[in-house]
Formats: structure tokens, C-alpha cells, sequence
């Protein structure tokens, strides 16, 4: 069985201040792992994901995260936060068994800016 | 193009009547997913669909609950005999293909239940 742990459900930082949301997994199987985004009043938008090819993963809007399987953590982290970065963000793992795909939630990390 | 659509936007009801969510896939996806997303739970996964059938309905929280697909377009979600607990977020995604797990889902902006 897969699952996701964000450790933390509230990250307040400055603007400019790096951010960094922190998330681990288990997984059975190679894992692939997402980070999605969810702005007030809108639906999820993907930020970027792993799939077992570079473990430095870039994605939109500066955030990258790093896959680390000796830790089994993906964090998200950008170096310098903007006030549009505001947002709910979730860590995702997918299990790789065909013919059952199914993604897993994390339960969610507020990030708050502060001016 | 146009992305995924989910109406209505916000739904209130009384506790004991039926509910119908409704998902528009973008067009051509095969696959699509409904999630829904109560306060402080985080994203829970309900059912997928791989064209009009429905591999794993293992996520479906209970015998109310029932989605169909047709034409391998439109779904729609119903939720028979809505509890206050069924009061949440609910989310249709749609993809290319549902056996590939790196395929990006893309995400309606959901349909507000509250249960009154």
C-alpha cells in the first residue's frame, strides 16, 4: 500500500525567503510523485512530477522538488517566495501497477506569504 | 482548448435528497477521475473511468454514491440519500490514458456539496 505524510499543515515565510514543504512516502512499487497546486476558488494545477527519470525535478512558477529514495522524501522547495505563490499544495505518489492506477493525497500544506 | 468543466459550480441540499455532479472530460481523454476534497481530509480518490467502464470503484465511500460514463464523454456522479458528511469538495480530472501513471491529470475547478 501506498501513502503520503506532508508533515506540516501550515508554512508561513517572508516574501523573497526560500520555501521549503516537506513531504514522504511509501510506495511498494518505484513510485511516481507529483506536487499539485490549488489557488483559492480554483482547481489543481500540477506543478511538476517525478517518474524515476532525473531526481531533480523542475517545474512551473521556479519550484522544484528532489527525489530522494534513501529518505523516501520528495520536498518542495523555491528560493524565493512570491506573494502569488499563496496556496494549498498537495504531494501526490501514483503506484506503477498497471491495469490499477490510483493516486494517493496528501492531506495538504497551507503556505502563507507574508508581505 | 477548453479544459475539464464541472457543474454546477455549487450545490446545497437537504440531508435525504439525491445529487447529481457533472463532469465534461477535456475532449479525447479516455480516462476520468472523480476526487473529492472534505476540510482537512486532503483529496480523497473515488472512482476512474477507462472509457464508459469503471475498473476500480473501490474508493466509493458507500452504496449512495454510483457514477456513470457515456460515450466515453460525460460523467456524471450521484450521491442517493446525502448525509452531512457527504458535504465536501468533489473533483473530476480527465487524461490521455488511465494505465500510465505519469500521464498529467487535469483538474475541473469542482462542485461545492453542502448538506444541510
Amino acid at each position: 500500500a501506498q501513502s503520503v505524510t506532508q508533515l506540516d499543515s501550515h508554512v508561513s515565510v517572508s516574501e523573497g525567503t526560500p520555501v521549503l514543504l516537506r513531504c514522504n512516502y511509501s510506495s511498494s512499487y518505484s513510485p511516481s510523485l507529483f506536487w499539485y497546486v490549488q489557488h483559492p476558488n480554483k482547481g489543481l494545477q500540477l506543478l511538476l512530477k517525478y517518474t524515476s527519470a532525473a531526481t531533480l525535478v523542475k517545474g512551473i512558477n521556479g519550484f522544484e522538488a528532489e527525489f530522494k529514495k534513501s529518505e523516501t522524501s520528495f520536498h518542495l522547495t523555491k528560493p524565493s517566495a512570491h506573494m502569488s505563490d499563496a496556496a494549498e499544495y498537495f504531494c501526490v505518489v501514483s503506484d506503477q501497477d498497471f491495469g490499477n492506477e490510483k493516486l494517493t493525497f496528501g492531506t495538504g500544506t497551507r503556505l502563507t506569504i507574508i508581505p | 482548448g477548453a479544459g475539464v468543466s464541472q457543474s454546477p459550480s455549487n450545490k446545497v441540499t437537504e440531508k435525504g435528497k439525491d445529487v447529481e455532479l457533472r463532469c465534461d472530460p477535456i475532449s479525447g481523454h479516455t480516462a476520468l477521475y472523480w476526487y473529492r476534497q472534505s476540510l482537512g481530509q486532503g483529496l480523497e480518490f473515488l472512482i476512474y473511468f477507462q472509457g464508459n467502464s469503471a475498473p476500480d470503484k473501490s474508493g466509493l465511500p458507500s452504496d449512495r454514491f454510483s457514477a456513470e460514463r457515456t460515450g466515453g464523454s460525460v460523467s456524471t456522479l450521484t450521491i442517493q440519500r446525502t448525509q452531512q458528511e457527504d458535504s465536501a469538495v468533489y473533483l473530476c480530472a480527465s487524461s490521455t490514458v488511465v494505465l500510465r501513471p505519469t500521464d498529467t491529470q487535469y483538474f475541473g475547478p469542482g462542485t461545492r456539496l453542502t448538506v444541510l
